[in-house]
């Protein structure tokens, strides 16, 4: 089945500092990747959409000067969370949606658990 | 390896009952998520088990069997509004989400 990785699992960073996600497609192309946020036991939260090659699509309430998101290639998107603050701690879940797959079709990946201390 | 198994899709008639199952096998273990994603929305949080047993939540029920690498979400009385995709994940040691590829469920009037 379609692969979606994510790097690193963990990161701890400082307060003021940027940090950068990586989301990948191990098998497959990727002509769309999700970013979504998610609070313990809750639903995941939307951030952005992107789309190989142009930029990407923002949530209501998503700073995208804050969330920057590259799609720069079709197996790869980054999310870089920029001046990170205690309360951007959260764990982060990237998603990928296969052209070859039913439409409605997202491969999730592991996710990464941030901490800003 | 880690992996999680679940049906490709299920079809159920409206007002009856659908037990979806998921099997997982990851190293250690903290606990299986049920989501519901309706086509272009984000996946809707629908139940968390970590210990054996059955949690009910209203016409949704999600049963876990550690021993068994096992569980079910069974949904009752089911309307329309329930057909979507329904996505099993396990937690494992490092607190890592490993993903099922999700149920999509069709339900017929």
């Amino acid at each position: 089945g379609a692969v979606v990785s994510q790097h690193p699992s963990w990161v701890i960073c400082k307060s003021g500092t940027s940090v950068k996600i990586e989301c990948r497609s191990l098998d497959f192309q990727a002509t769309t990747m999700f970013w979504y946020r998610q609070f313990p036991k809750q639903s995941l939260m939307l951030m952005a959409t992107s789309n190989e090659g142009s930029k990407a699509t923002y949530e209501q309430g998503v700073e995208k000067d804050k969330f920057l998101i590259n799609h720069a290639s079709l197996t790869l998107s980054t999310l870089t969370v920029t001046s990170a603050h205690p309360e951007d701690s959260s764990f982060y879940i990237c998603s990928a949606r296969s052209p070859l797959a039913d439409t409605d079709t997202q491969y999730f990946g592991p996710g990464t658990r941030l901490t800003v201390l | 390896g880690q992996n999680i198994d679940q049906p490709t899709e299920m079809t159920a008639t409206e007002g009856a009952i659908v037990q979806i199952n998921c099997t997982y096998q990851t190293s250690g273990f903290n606990g299986l998520f049920w989501y519901q994603q309706h086509a272009g929305e984000a996946p809707t949080f629908l139940s968390y088990n970590v210990l054996d047993g059955l949690e009910e939540k209203g016409r949704f029920s999600s049963f876990l069997s550690r021993s068994k690498g096992y569980s079910y979400l069974l949904l009752k009385e089911l309307q329309m509004k329930d057909s979507a995709s329904y996505l099993c994940a396990a937690m494992d040691s490092n607190y890592q989400l490993i993903w099922g590829a999700g149920t999509k469920l069709i339900i017929k009037p």
